[in-house]
């Protein structure tokens, strides 16, 4: 089993691009978040998805969306990016289900925006 | 707003009892407490929870106090691959949209 597995680990964009960050599964794991952190914080939650084709936000979505794909993958875009977005993306899943549902983590998207 | 207060920062001397603190006054009856920690800049990494009684795993112990304000994370016997940053957390089981993750404490182990 891989986990969670995010791709691209590192990426550079400027100002006003465009990219999508995948998000992939293999625990089959009802529901699957993203959450964003910028240096020296915790993790903040940009939306989540309960279960396959269902989204809702977080604490921090603007400027960006989501889709879950199928039960396997969660994909966030960012569709203008800016500086402030310049942050250490999570993707994480969970089978939400019983309350022995911890967070599974992959290893991170590094974003930075110029 | 935050639902749990930890120390920034904590030393421990290797081979030694490190003991992690948390409060989390306001917590709710059906509000479990959870454990992660963060190595370097990886993905968080599940430790342990509970709800209102003494938890113990492979990884680590948890003590819950009698009114489930406060708890304590112990890792038994640390070792330098236990520095990381901690956090406590606090959240309904069935609540997906409420890991809540502070800044933790940043735990150092000292050989």
């Amino acid at each position: 089993n891989a986990g969670v597995t995010q791709t691209p680990k590192f990426q550079v964009l400027k100002t006003g691009q465009s990219m999508t960050l995948q998000c992939a599964q293999d625990m089959n794991h009802n529901s699957m978040y993203w959450y964003r952190q910028d240096p020296g914080m915790g993790l903040r939650l940009i939306y989540y998805s309960a279960s396959e084709g269902t989204t809702d936000k977080g604490e921090v979505p603007n400027g960006y969306n989501v889709s879950r794909l199928n039960k396997r993958e969660f994909s966030l875009r960012l569709e203008s990016a800016a500086p402030s977005q310049t942050s250490v993306y999570f993707c994480a899943s969970s089978t939400q289900e019983r309350e022995n549902s911890p967070l599974h983590f992959g290893n991170g998207t590094r974003l930075t925006v110029t | 707003d935050a639902k749990t207060t930890q120390p920034p920062s904590m030393d421990c001397a290797e081979g030694r009892a490190a003991n992690l603190p948390c409060n989390h006054s306001t917590i709710s009856g059906n509000e479990y407490v959870y454990w992660y920690r963060q190595i370097h800049s990886q993905g968080p990494q599940y430790i342990i929870h509970g709800l209102k009684n003494n938890e113990t795993n492979e990884m680590a112990s948890l003590i819950i106090t009698e009114d489930r304000k406060s708890s304590t994370l112990i890792l038994p016997h640390a070792t330098l691959r236990d520095t990381a940053v901690y956090y406590c957390i606090v959240r309904a089981w069935y609540n997906n949209n409420d890991m809540r993750f502070g800044a933790g404490t940043r735990l150092t182990v000292k050989p």
